[in-house]
């Protein structure tokens, strides 16, 4: 069974902070994703990363970076937290850009920005 | 782009009662895989089922969609409808571009 796991759960942060969410896999994917997920929108894609040293721009990466240290890592990084950025993130992990390909998915983090 | 359209936000039925969620999308490409995704409320996400081949039915969990390439349509439907299947169901649809596109989602609640 595949297995990601996000840290924190739960994180209140101040307006013009630095926030860093954590994404870690232990299915040796080479993708992995961020969302948000937001009532009337979905899930939408933040950045995404082919495998370790490599980060692509997903479809509403305004405000947000990412690092992927690792195979296993995988982190979103707001440096200057705004209150539109309240929400909960989603991380998720598939084996390769095939389309049949299923993303595996974190418990999410519900962060709050005051 | 691809597009996915989900127009219900909210279904609510009675236990018992038959499901349908309904899914529509949009791609050029002709190998397009479409997915359900079930988000159960303090869980993760999960694959329910997926499919791309047109007209064949597609099973899980008491659950099955057909996709139909004419009206690009993938709806999901389950003959009886229980508590337990309360949740937020997402349609996505995988294509040539590398990239999931998801829904807004709709949520079922199933009341007594």
């Amino acid at each position: 069974e595949a297995a990601v796991t996000q840290s924190p759960r739960n994180k209140v942060a101040v307006t013009g902070g630095k926030v860093t969410l954590s994404c870690n896999q232990t299915n040796n994917h080479n993708n992995m994703y961020w969302y948000r997920q937001d009532t009337g929108h979905g899930l939408r894609l933040i950045h995404y990363s082919y495998g370790a040293g490599s980060t692509e721009k997903g479809d509403i990466p305004d405000g947000y970076k990412a690092s992927r240290p690792s195979q296993e890592n995988f982190s979103l990084i707001l440096e200057l937290a705004t209150p539109s950025q309240t929400s909960v993130y989603f991380c998720a992990s598939g084996d390769a850009f095939r389309v049949q390909d299923t993303q595996y998915f974190g418990p999410g983090t519900r962060l709050l920005v005051l | 782009g691809d597009s996915v359209t989900q127009k219900e936000g909210l279904v609510t039925l009675t236990e018992g009662l038959p499901v349908m969620l309904n899914c529509t999308y949009q791609t050029i490409y002709s190998n397009a895989f479409l997915f359900w995704y079930v988000h159960y409320l303090n869980e993760s996400p999960r694959l329910l089922l997926k499919s791309s081949t047109d007209n064949k039915r597609t099973e899980h969990q008491g659950f099955h969609a057909t996709l139909h390439k004419s009206s690009s349509s993938f709806h999901l439907q389950k003959s009886s409808a229980q508590l337990s299947d309360s949740a937020l169901y997402y349609c996505a649809l995988s294509s040539n571009t590398n990239k999931v596109v998801f829904g807004t989602g709709t949520r079922l609640q199933v009341l007594p």
